[in-house]
């Protein structure tokens, strides 16, 4: 189970903010909300992520709502190198797994 | 940082015959995980460790999968006998703490049996 939901598939032209949203309405008060993305023929990749508050690194932007029930993820520059499956998790701090469900297939358009 | 190794990358195996994937996590990492994937099923947590001591199992399809840690820097996850089924990319992962540390992952071993 993995408590998010997600679109199956988008599609960003190159060089625009690709905006993945995250849906977890059942999330309580002590799970954070991670992201991963897992580029083809690739392990998954760590991205970001928060509690409650917006965070932001080298790589993206989480923007999570006031109740927590949805996040988005923020690519601002979207390059080709950007096409992935991109997965949205919610974990809590002391539990070690961390559950995948199908996530987003982001499609950079040229 | 070499990251976490997986080894070997690719395995061609008959049905029947046993398999051992390997994996060096990070140094000093101390929780490991084995991961599955395959386009039915995506990623499936297998089993995981923490300081070299396994914790939860219940991912573990049936008793033909054994995982061992037998020391902070190696882990091994052995199929036997394998069945066509078990086609899939095996994933390595470690982390350094529980709680908010991000896993990282092996590059994978490709599996076929035939």
């Amino acid at each position: 189970d993995a408590k998010t939901t997600q679109p199956p598939s988008m599609d960003c032209a190159e060089g625009r903010a690709a905006n993945l949203p995250c849906n977890h309405s059942t999330i309580s008060g002590n799970e954070y909300v991670y992201w991963y993305r897992q580029i083809h023929s690739q392990g998954p990749q760590y991205i970001i992520h928060g509690l409650k508050n917006n965070e932001t690194n080298e790589m993206a932007s989480l923007i999570i709502t006031e109740d927590r029930k949805s996040s988005t993820l923020i690519l601002p520059h979207a390059t080709l190198r950007d096409t992935a499956v991109y997965y949205c998790i919610v974990r809590a701090n002391r539990d070690d797994k961390i559950i995948f469900g199908k996530g987003t297939r982001l499609h950079i358009l040229p | 940082d070499a990251g976490v190794i997986q080894s070997p990358r690719h395995e061609v195996t008959e049905m029947g015959q046993e398999v051992t994937l390997r994996c060096k996590p990070i140094s000093g990492h101390n929780s490991l995980f084995w991961y599955r994937q395959t386009m039915m099923r995506g990623l499936e947590l297998l089993i995981y460790f923490n300081n070299n001591v396994p914790i939860d199992d219940s991912g573990m399809p049936e008793d033909r999968f054994s995982a061992k840690m037998p020391n902070a820097s190696f882990s091994t996850l052995k199929i036997q006998p394998s069945e066509p089924r078990d086609s899939a990319v095996y994933f390595c992962a470690s982390s350094l703490t529980r709680g908010h540390d991000g896993y990282t992952f092996g590059s994978g071993t490709r599996l076929t049996v035939v």
